[in-house]
């Protein structure tokens, strides 16, 4: 059952301390995007790549936050120092080309306090 | 640019009844329309798409949409709700040419199935 996997589903951290959440794709799929969803501004793009490089990354806020692909098997999202506002559900989502529809992972959820 | 903006944030229905899920558009190209739908603590599941053939879409589940250009809508609906289609649905937009999994999506619409 082809899925995209993201761990951990669950992470609370300390304000200033650095995060790491991590997604395997779909098998194959040569296009990965990061979203997050909170309250306030519901599913926002943070940034997508297509195999493995970097294609927009303009939603997300540079000073804090980086995404990474070091291999086709495995993206990273990494926030630091991390901030209460940082809090949210980050989806993770790959599709076999640009041109077909994503699927998304499950999510892991974020809480800075 | 484009947007979706979802009429009502929370639909109320009695099982058996009709669902209807609002979403209108904006998009200064021809767009590419999708519904996904999101149980709790899970990921999204995509229902159905429009891509720019047929204008009435059956997706998954008994859901269907219909693209109306004149209206810039793209509304979800299904005849009969079942008590397993409580979740929460999003309407989303990309435009033709543009990653499909780049999406621009709406505020989404909690919807709750009565007995």
């Amino acid at each position: 059952d082809a899925r995209v996997t993201q761990t951990p589903r669950h992470k609370v951290t300390e304000m200033g301390q650095e995060v790491t959440m991590r997604c395997q794709p779909i098998l194959g799929h040569n296009t990965v995007f990061w979203y997050r969803q909170t309250m306030m501004q519901g599913l926002e793009l943070l940034a997508y790549f297509r195999n493995r490089a970097p294609l927009d990354d303009s939603g997300m806020p540079k000073d804090r936050f980086s995404a990474e692909m070091p291999d086709a098997t495995l993206a990273t999202l990494k926030i630091q120092p991390s901030e209460p506002r940082d809090s949210a559900v980050y989806f993770c989502a790959s599709a076999p080309t640009v041109n077909t529809e994503a699927f998304f992972g499950q999510g892991t959820r974020l809480t800075v306090v | 640019a484009q947007s979706v903006t979802q009429l009502g944030s929370h639909v109320s229905v009695s099982e058996g009844a009709l669902v209807l899920l609002r979403c209108n558009y904006s998009s200064s190209v021809p767009p590419y329309l999708f519904w996904y739908v999101q149980y709790p603590n899970q990921g999204l599941q995509l229902l159905l798409k429009y891509t720019s053939a047929a204008t009435l879409v059956k997706g998954i589940n008994g859901f269907e949409a219909e693209f109306k250009k004149s209206e810039t809508s793209f509304h979800l609906t299904k005849p009969s709700a079942h008590m397993s289609d409580a979740a929460e649905y999003f309407c989303a937009v990309t435009t033709r040419g543009s990653t499909l999994g780049r999406l621009y999506f709406g505020r989404g619409t909690q919807l709750t199935v009565w007995p």
